[in-house]
C-alpha cells in the first residue's frame, strides 16, 4: 500500500517561497502513475496545484503557474513544491497525492498546514 | 476551466437513510468523475472513480451514476461511520477541478 508523507516549514513570510517535499513509501515512483499537489484554504475546498511525472513532466494549474516548480527525485523517491511570492492566500492544508494515469487521486498523504504571516 | 457544482452544501440526515448528492458540470465529462469522502482533520479519500466504480474495499452502500454533466453519489443506508464532507472531481481535461463539497451531517 503506497504511503505519502509532506514536510516542511509549517510558517513562511509574506513574499518568500513556500518550499514542501512529499515522500513516497511502498511503491516506486517510477511505476505508471504521476505525483500532484492538492491544496485547501482553513474551512475551504480542494485545489489542484501540479502534477509531475517521474520523467520530470510537469502540468500546473494555469491559476498558479507563474509561481509554481515541481520537481522530482527518483533515487530518493520523493517530489517537491515551490511556490513562489507567498500571501496569506496560500494559507493551507497541503496534500501530496498519487494520481492514475487518467488523473483522479488514488492515494494522499495526511497533509500539512502551512500558514503564510509575518 | 470546468466548473464543478455540488448540491445540496449541505445536508442533515439520520442513520439508515438513503442520501443522494448531485454533481454537475459546466460541460460534458463523459464519465470522467471521482468521489472522495473527507473527515475533519483527514485527507480526502478516493470512494469511486470513473462516475460509477467503486474504489477496492469502499462499502458497497456507496454508489455513483451518471454521465454527461449530471452525476449522484448515494448511500444506500447511512450509517455512522459516512458524517463526513463529500467532493466531486471532473479529471476529463486539466485543470482538475473539485466540486465545492456536500457536508453530510446529524440531522
Amino acid at each position: 500500500q503506497v504511503q505519502l508523507q509532506e514536510s516542511g516549514p509549517g510558517l513562511v513570510k509574506p513574499s518568500e517561497t513556500l518550499s514542501l517535499t512529499c515522500v513516497v513509501s511502498d511503491y516506486s515512483m517510477t511505476g505508471d502513475f504521476f505525483w500532484g499537489w492538492v491544496r485547501q484554504p482553513p474551512g475551504k475546498g480542494l485545489e489542484w496545484i501540479g502534477s509531475i511525472q517521474h520523467s520530470g513532466s510537469t502540468y500546473y494549474n494555469p491559476s498558479l503557474k507563474s509561481r509554481v516548480t515541481m520537481s522530482v527525485d527518483t533515487s530518493k523517491n520523493q517530489f517537491s513544491l515551490n511556490l513562489s511570492s507567498a500571501t496569506a492566500a496560500d494559507t493551507a492544508v497541503y496534500y501530496c497525492a498519487r494520481l492514475t494515469w487518467t488523473r483522479y487521486f488514488d492515494h494522499w498523504g495526511q497533509g500539512v498546514l502551512v500558514t503564510v504571516s509575518s | 476551466d470546468i466548473q464543478m457544482t455540488q448540491s445540496p452544501s449541505t445536508l442533515s440526515a439520520s442513520i439508515g437513510d438513503r442520501v443522494t448528492i448531485t454533481c454537475r458540470a459546466s460541460q460534458s465529462i463523459s464519465g470522467w468523475l471521482a468521489w472522495y469522502q473527507q473527515k475533519p482533520g483527514k485527507a480526502p479519500k478516493l470512494l469511486i472513480y470513473k462516475a460509477s466504480n467503486l474504489e477496492i474495499g469502499g462499502p458497497s452502500r456507496f454508489s455513483g451514476s451518471g454521465s454527461g454533466t449530471e452525476f449522484t453519489l448515494t448511500i444506500s443506508s447511512l450509517q455512522p461511520d459516512d458524517f463526513a464532507t463529500y467532493y466531486c472531481q471532473q479529471y476529463k481535461s486539466p485543470p482538475w477541478t473539485f466540486g465545492q463539497g456536500t457536508k453530510v451531517e446529524v440531522k
